[in-house]
């Protein structure tokens, strides 16, 4: 079974620039996840998508993040104008029911530097 | 805040030692994750702990959970220089997943 796919694996732009970052989950796994990771620290949950509807974006930055899941399967997430803080891992992660829980499954991440 | 707490921050023990980490949380869950991560790595599912279990086992892993102190513990029997990574607990609750600050695992050969 194929693992989650996320594209690129490293970015390097200048502040107030774009970038686009790219996740294909796990076959059959309706929900999709994209977290920032700072270095040093645990992932913080930016959006969740349950097929294509949002379940939640309370700390997603929105006057600069956006993220989108047409058809219910890969998922964009856009950040313009980039800043420096912006500097992070962005990791994509789906899940499913297993015996009692959901588990989440991580793609590789993306590693973007603001400069 | 939703995230949980691990203790220590940073651990470095020998080879074929045992590795004792430690999670707090502050809300209820329906289970807690335990996640490990390596140097630029995505984080690897190692093994979830329902609401209603005291102790799992997985390999060299044992995970215990108390809810009446919000805390949870992983162990890592006869730890391995590829041991050597980060440890994430995630708090579960329905399929939202809240991550604690991690605690860094040096096993030294």
């Amino acid at each position: 079974e194929a693992g989650v796919a996320q594209s690129p694996r490293y970015k390097i732009i200048e502040k107030r620039q774009s970038v686009a970052f790219w996740c294909n989950p796990i076959s059959g796994h309706a929900t999709l996840y994209w977290y920032q990771q700072i270095l040093g620290q645990g992932p913080k949950l930016l959006i969740q998508f349950q097929n294509n509807g949002v379940v939640d974006d309370s700390q997603l930055p929105k006057d600069r993040f956006s993220a989108e899941r047409l058809k219910g399967v890969d998922s964009t997430l856009k950040i313009q104008p980039a800043k420096l803080e912006d500097s992070a891992v962005y990791l994509c992660a789906s899940s499913l029911f297993v015996g009692g829980g959901y588990e989440q499954y991580f793609g590789p991440g993306t590693r973007l530097t603001v400069t | 805040s939703q995230q949980g707490e691990e203790d220590p921050q940073a651990l470095s023990i020998q080879e074929g030692e045992n590795a004792t980490m430690n999670c707090s949380y502050k809300t209820s869950i329906n289970n807690l994750q335990w996640y490990r991560q390596n140097s630029g790595r995505g984080l690897v599912h190692l093994i979830l702990i329902r609401s209603n279990e005291r102790e799992k086992h997985s390999g060299r892993l044992r995970v215990t959970l108390d809810t009446s102190k919000k805390s949870s513990s992983l162990l890592i029997t006869a730890s391995r220089a590829a041991d050597t990574a980060s440890y994430f607990c995630a708090r579960g609750t329905g399929n939202q997943f809240y991550f604690g600050t991690g605690t860094s695992l040096t096993v030294i050969p």
